[in-house]
């Protein structure tokens, strides 16, 4: 079974240029979460996604990101314009929601750097 | 809300010696705890999770963990390492019972890591 695949793997761009990534989930995981981590630390959650409805991005900075999860599959996560603090590793998870316990499957992430 | 402290932020072991990893987590509510491995350059892999039941949980490559309710700790235990073990370790936590006016179920909160580098 395939795990979860994001792309680019690397993306180098110049402050205030649009970026965007890329998240494809596990065949059939019907919940999807981005996650932000800054060098040195924790993934933070940035949204999640039940099925193609955001039920949580009270972490989602929203002046300057966006996402999105058509038909409730594919996700894209966008950065416009990039700012110098948005260098991180953005991680992508998906997982099948049933019962009260589920476990999240992480993708490789894409590494930003702003330059 | 809930969070996450890994005691400590780097741990240099010797290969086949023990290593623990320390982790202590605040919460007003029942919660679910658990350990990934980060490998460079690669996403995040569950290692083991305490849900309910045995305090004592076993994972996979030979990590066992411990809950301690009383002291709020899920330190994680490996009796010994190899030098494939060198990687980031992070300890997580999550409600076991969702907050239906947030609908914070299944989010996972972080501690900062620790990294363990393994010598010959």
């Amino acid at each position: 079974e395939a795990g979860v695949v994001q792309s680019p793997r690397y993306k180098i761009i110049e402050k205030k240029q649009p970026v965007a990534f890329w998240c494809n989930p596990i065949s059939g995981h019907n919940t999807l979460y981005w996650y932000r981590q800054n060098l040195g630390q924790g993934p933070e959650l940035l949204i999640r996604y039940e099925n193609e409805e955001a039920v949580d991005d009270s972490q989602l900075p929203k002046d300057r990101f966006s996402a999105e999860r058509l038909k409730g599959v594919d996700s894209t996560l966008k950065i416009q314009p990039a700012e110098l603090g948005d260098s991180a590793v953005y991680l992508c998870a998906s997982s099948f929601r049933t019962g009260s316990y589920n476990e999240q499957f992480f993708g490789p992430g894409t590494r930003l750097t702003v330059l | 809300a809930q969070s996450v402290t890994q005691l400590d932020s780097q741990v240099p072991v010797f290969e086949e010696a023990p290593v623990e990893l320390r982790c202590n987590y605040s919460s007003s509510v029942s919660v679910y705890l658990f350990w990934y491995v980060q490998y460079p350059n690669q996403g995040l892999q569950l290692l083991l999770k305490y849900l309910s039941g045995s305090t004592l949980v076993k994972g996979i490559n030979g990590f066992e963990a411990e809950f301690n309710k009383s002291q709020t700790s899920f330190h994680l235990r490996k009796p010994s390492v190899h030098i494939s073990d060198t990687a980031e370790y992070f300890c997580a936590v999550s409600v076991s019972t969702p907050d239906l006016t947030t609908d914070s179920w299944g989010k996972l909160q972080f501690g900062a890591g620790t990294q363990v580098v393994v010598t010959p």
